[in-house]
């Protein structure tokens, strides 16, 4: 089945503890992105990555990193975190960035950061 | 800069009213638009989309959205509303960039 998939699917963690949050997809996409979602905020972009070794800046992107050295995965790395980066975290990925390309959208990972 | 406005935060309806949800966005350039649902729990879904041609746009479950390019809006309709139509709803324009809406919430009592 093709799908995006997402874990932990929540989280409790405390400031200042690093953590990981993976994405995989299995459908050869090449673009793949992170968004978080807060109410009233909608999902604002925190990182994308177009293809492999290339990532770049969303929105909101103080206080993640992510890396993309293999197509199919995305990770999500929170160095040091901070109970403002208590979200929902919504992976997605494309075929291209390109055109009308629809994202397919992973189960979400809840974080709660104490 | 490109922005996506969604203006009805929430929303309540019984069942078999007709719906519209606004989307406004602003992009002076060529854009694609979407429109997603999130139901109660769940990720992301899409439900339509327009890339060119008929901006009469038909998608899942009944829903439909027309294109205005003049007026700079893709909203959303759906003539009866069911109760499982109760969800979040998020207009997306893509121009240079993909960008979301704030979302609206429906709600849809029997």
């Amino acid at each position: 089945e093709a799908q995006v998939t997402q874990n932990p699917r929540y989280l409790i963690t405390v400031t200042g503890k690093k953590l990981t949050v993976t994405c995989s997809q299995n459908m050869n996409h090449e673009y793949m992105s992170w968004y978080r979602q807060d109410p009233g905020l909608g999902l604002r972009q925190i990182y994308y990555s177009m293809n492999v070794e290339v990532t770049d800046k969303g929105d909101v992107p103080e206080g993640y990193k992510v890396s993309r050295k293999e197509k199919r995965n995305f990770p999500l790395i929170l160095e040091s975190p901070s109970p403002n980066q208590t979200s929902l975290y919504f992976c997605a990925s494309s075929l291209t960035p390109l055109g009308a390309n629809v994202l397919t959208f992973g189960a979400g990972s809840r974080l709660t950061v104490l | 800069a490109q922005s996506v406005s969604q203006h009805n935060h929430h929303v309540i309806l019984s069942e078999a009213a007709s719906l519209e949800l606004g989307c406004n966005y602003s992009y002076g350039g060529t854009v694609n638009l979407f429109w997603y649902v999130q139901y109660p729990g769940q990720h992301l879904q899409l439900l339509l989309k327009y890339f060119s041609g008929d901006p009469l746009v038909k998608g899942i479950k009944g829903f439909e959205a027309e294109f205005i390019k003049s007026k700079f809006s893709f909203n959303l309709r759906k003539p009866s509303v069911q109760w499982s139509d109760t969800a979040e709803y998020f207009c997306a324009v893509k121009g240079n960039k993909l960008t979301f809406g704030t979302g609206t919430q429906l709600k849809v009592e029997l």
